[in-house]
């Protein structure tokens, strides 16, 4: 079972470019999530999107987009990219129908680095 | 609004030790409760969770978690740790009818053997 598959794995960019992250899962999930993890700072939520064709704020969500483009796949894009934006990127689903209490599963991660 | 802390960044503990890792949260609401580990280079794994009902729950590698409402705390524990138990840990809670998890900042086990 794949579960949720992130790419690229890695990824450098220089100042000023952009990018896109591709996320997909097979669990057929409603809900997934872009999520940021910086060092000492746990995990922060960019955006979500709680069902297909709905995408909400996070907690971080300046300088990022998102495309919810179909039930299995939700992409976050950087349109102008700046060192700041450095860090490891997380896309997770969750659970079918209501969400509250069900476990979200995370992909393996992006490492990206601005220059 | 919700928080979780975790006030160890790092624990350093020796092989068969028993260890803690703690939790707290603030919510002004009923909570679900979360326990994630991450491995080097991997993504988060849930490893335990609370919904409801007994308030002392079970991972199936010999991890354990007690939810204490008036405490509002939900610490990690493991009677003997193992090097592979060697992780980042992470301590998140969500509320009913909420799509987001909150985050503590996370808990380095560093298991010396």
């Amino acid at each position: 079972n794949a579960g949720v598959t992130q790419t690229p794995k890695f990824q450098v960019l220089k100042t000023g470019q952009s990018m896109t992250l591709q996320c997909a899962q097979d669990m057929n999930h409603n809900s997934m999530y872009w999520y940021r993890q910086d060092p000492g700072m746990g995990l922060r939520l960019i955006y979500y999107s709680a069902s297909e064709g709905t995408t909400d704020k996070g907690e971080v969500p300046n300088g990022y987009n998102v495309s919810r483009l179909n039930k299995r796949e939700f992409s976050l894009r950087l349109e102008s990219a700046a060192p700041s934006q450095t860090s490891v990127y997380f896309c997770a689903s969750g659970g079918t129908g209501t969400a509250a209490g069900s476990p979200q599963h995370f992909g393996d991660g992006t490492r990206l680095s601005i220059l | 609004a919700q928080s979780v802390t975790q006030l160890d960044s790092q624990v350093p503990v020796f092989e068969e030790a028993p260890v803690e890792l703690r939790c707290n949260y603030s919510s002004s609401v009923s909570v679900y409760l979360f326990w994630y580990v991450q491995y080097p280079n991997q993504g988060l794994q849930l490893l335990l969770k609370y919904l409801s009902g007994s308030t002392l729950v079970e991972s199936i590698n010999g991890f354990e978690a007690e939810f204490n409402k008036s405490q509002t705390s939900f610490h990690l524990r493991k009677p003997s740790v193992h090097i592979s138990d060697t992780a980042e840990y992470f301590c998140a809670v969500t509320r009913d009818s909420s799509y987001k998890l909150i985050f503590g900042s996370g808990t380095r086990l560093l298991v010396r053997p």
